[in-house]
């Protein structure tokens, strides 16, 4: 079973371009959380979704930033007109539904570097 | 909300020594998770050890053991026997237990260096 897979590991944007993340989560895990890791920081809860729904966006900026997990397909954090403050490492993480399940599984990370 | 405190930003200790890495917390929750995550220079978040609220008998892990104090909001983490290997940044991590809130709250992290 593979794990919970992110692409690219690395990304260099320009000022004003957009960052597309992907993350596939683990087979039969239809729950995705994606946390922002700034250098020298612990990891920061941005948005917890589940296949087609948003769940939880408390942690995500207002501006700029979106996500989605679409029915088919990789769940994808979108940061449009980037700027040097969103230089970080994003983690996503998988869960599986089981009612009590406390697990989370997480990604290599992408890190993301604005020019 | 919850918050996780970690005080000591850095630690170092000898190979084959024992270190104990801080982390106190704060919720009104009575229920809950918490987790010592480990991530190496690779950046790859790896689960260290778990620790159910309700469960009072400290979780343990080969090297790895904690001292979970419910009553001070206090969870360490003890590392006998250190290996080279277990140099890394160390973050304590809450989890509510409840439906809704299920996403991770992270400390600040601990940066462990072993001296060989």
């Amino acid at each position: 079973n593979a794990g919970v897979m992110q692409n690219p590991r690395h990304l260099v944007r320009r000022r004003g371009q957009e960052a597309r993340l992907r993350c596939s989560p683990m087979k039969g895990h239809s729950h995705v959380y994606w946390y922002r890791q700034l250098p020298e920081e612990g990891l920061k809860f941005m948005v917890y979704l589940q296949k087609e729904n948003i769940i939880d966006e408390s942690g995500m900026p207002k501006e700029r930033f979106s996500a989605e997990f679409p029915k088919e397909g990789p769940s994808i954090l979108r940061i449009q007109q980037v700027v040097r403050g969103d230089s970080a490492a994003y983690f996503c993480a998988s869960s599986p539904w089981t009612g009590s399940s406390y697990e989370q599984y997480f990604g290599p990370g992408t890190r993301l570097t604005v020019t | 909300a919850q918050t996780v405190t970690q005080s000591q930003p850095e630690m170092s200790v000898q190979e084959a020594e024992t270190v104990t890495l801080s982390c106190t917390y704060d919720t009104s929750e009575s229920d809950y998770y918490l987790f010592w995550y480990k991530q190496p220079p690779s950046r790859q978040m790896i689960l260290v050890i778990r620790q159910e609220a309700y469960k009072q008998q400290n979780a343990t892990e080969n090297r790895f053991s904690v001292n979970f104090q419910k009553a001070a909001k206090s969870f360490s983490l003890k590392i006998s026997d250190s290996q080279l290997g277990d140099a890394a940044m160390y973050f304590c991590a809450y989890r509510s237990r409840d439906n809704y809130g299920q996403n991770f709250v992270f400390g600040p992290g601990t940066r462990l260096s072993v001296l060989p």
